[in-house]
């Protein structure tokens, strides 16, 4: 059974600094999503990840996927306090067949300015 | 596209009461996702439909649980009866087979309040 795990929970960082989220998974997994939502709203869609060494960037943000390892990677370049949210990483189990997602426990990221 | 509709967005109720949620997915998007989020527990996929036929309910908590989509324009979830340990909010989402992307859209969820 495909298990996702993230880390770190909780990221408190200043404006203008760089850092990672990773991703963590157990088994075999199709594809990696990475989603991001802001308080008391919806997840929305930032990452489609589809294959081994797979690197998609939007803004300041950039995620990568490493099939062999099982990690996925979420970079934040010069955080900006717009970035404060929750983000989760979501695996696609190989042998589901279908678009069954699995979660992460989710990363709030805090950006102080 | 007017994208995921969920309705109602808040709901509260006493315990015991039937709850009733229900979703309108994305037109042409034949699969159909609920799951719940608290945080305690975090995101959990309950229930997923493809066609309007339910693929995989292993999610669902207990009995007091059901969905159903009687077309492809509209699925309900029900808990009956319901207990305070059902509050969280209830996310459905859409997705279209075919596409290699896979790409699951979300509802804006609804708040589940039992008292």
């Amino acid at each position: 059974e495909l298990k996702v795990e993230q880390n770190p929970l909780f990221l408190s960082m200043q404006e203008g600094k760089n850092y990672t989220i990773y991703c963590n998974y157990s088994t075999t997994s199709d594809r990696l999503y990475w989603y991001r939502q802001d308080p008391g709203k919806s997840l929305e869609s930032l990452f489609v990840l589809l294959s081994n060494g797979a690197v998609k960037q939007e803004g300041r943000l950039m995620a990568s996927l490493d099939t062999k390892a099982r990690l996925s990677t979420l970079h934040i370049t010069a955080a900006v306090h717009d970035l404060s949210a929750t983000y989760f990483c979501a695996g696609e189990p190989t042998t589901s067949g279908t678009y069954k997602y699995i979660f992460g426990t989710g990363t709030r990221l805090k950006v102080l300015a | 596209d007017a994208g995921v509709i969920q309705s109602p967005r808040h709901e509260v109720t006493e315990m015991g009461q039937e709850v009733t949620l229900r979703c309108k997915p994305i037109s042409g998007h034949d699969y159909l996702f609920w799951y719940r989020q608290t945080m305690m527990r975090g995101l959990e996929l309950l229930i997923y439909f493809n066609n309007n036929v339910p693929i995989d309910d292993s999610g669902m908590p207990e009995d007091r649980f059901s969905a159903k989509m009687p077309n492809a324009s509209f699925s309900t979830l029900k808990i009956q009866p319901s207990e305070p340990r059902d509050s969280a909010v209830y996310f459905c989402a859409s997705s279209v087979a075919g596409v290699i992307l896979g790409e699951q859209y979300f509802g804006p969820g609804t708040r589940l309040t039992v008292t």
